[in-house]
């Protein structure tokens, strides 16, 4: 079982629509959680970071940890084109300065 | 603004021939990590300076050598690069204590090819 699992979709919506993108994680020992953005054939870019459990909301994104379950969540609200992308879930706290990575869910927004 | 360069943004190399990406840092962060992406997966971490501490991941290829001359830069090295590491190569920086734990802000990548 990987650590962090992540589907990979992709997973396409019309524009305007509200998108959930999910992780599971296999280790309690987790603390630390973000949501990074890949557009194409370039660098993750850091989108939202919480530490623990609870929701963070940011413009049209909120992240939510669900520890007890060992699920985490990204929301789009308002979904636009520009939104199409790779997320990517990143989790740390369990060794180290290392980010454990699920591998992606491709998203396509379509106006 | 602040931010994590890496150069080239492309590289072609044929099989066998050394290849050195680079990166540099304006964050003035500590920490410098190398990530392999291949299409479609996870970013998968090769080695990372802890100032100058350098920190190999157990499952890296002896192929793969890196040097920090300073905070500023990091530079991969692969020695004879294989078909098999044509990849998306991604450089990232990291503030550790001070910063937020475990948050990491990453460069464009570089593309590597290899004919």
């Amino acid at each position: 079982q990987k650590e962090v699992e992540q589907d990979p979709g992709p997973l396409s919506v019309p524009e305007g629509a509200i998108v959930s993108l999910n992780c599971t994680y296999s280790n309690s020992a987790f603390q630390y959680f973000m949501w990074y953005r890949q557009y194409s054939r370039k660098g993750p870019e850091l989108l939202m970071y919480t530490y623990s459990s609870g929701n963070k909301e940011d413009g049209r994104f909120t992240a939510q940890v669900d520890k007890s379950s060992k699920y985490i969540s990204l929301f789009i609200r308002d979904s636009q084109p520009s939104d199409s992308a790779t997320y990517l879930c990143a989790i740390g706290g369990n060794a180290g300065n290392m980010l454990t990575f699920g591998g992606g869910t491709r998203l396509m927004v379509k106006p | 603004d602040a931010m994590v360069i890496q150069n080239p943004r492309y590289q072609v190399t044929q099989f066998g021939k050394p290849v050195t990406l680079s990166c540099s840092q304006t964050l003035n962060h500590n920490v410098m990590y190398w990530y392999q992406q291949k299409s479609s997966q996870a970013p998968k971490l090769l080695f990372h300076y802890y100032d100058k501490d350098f920190n190999n991941e157990a499952d890296t290829p002896d192929n793969f050598q890196s040097r920090r001359p300073n905070t500023s830069f990091c530079f991969l090295d692969i020695r004879s690069p294989g078909l098999g590491d044509a990849a998306m190569y991604l450089c990232a920086t990291s503030r550790v204590p001070t910063g937020r734990p475990y948050e990491q802000y990453f460069g464009p990548g570089t593309r590597l090819t290899v004919t």
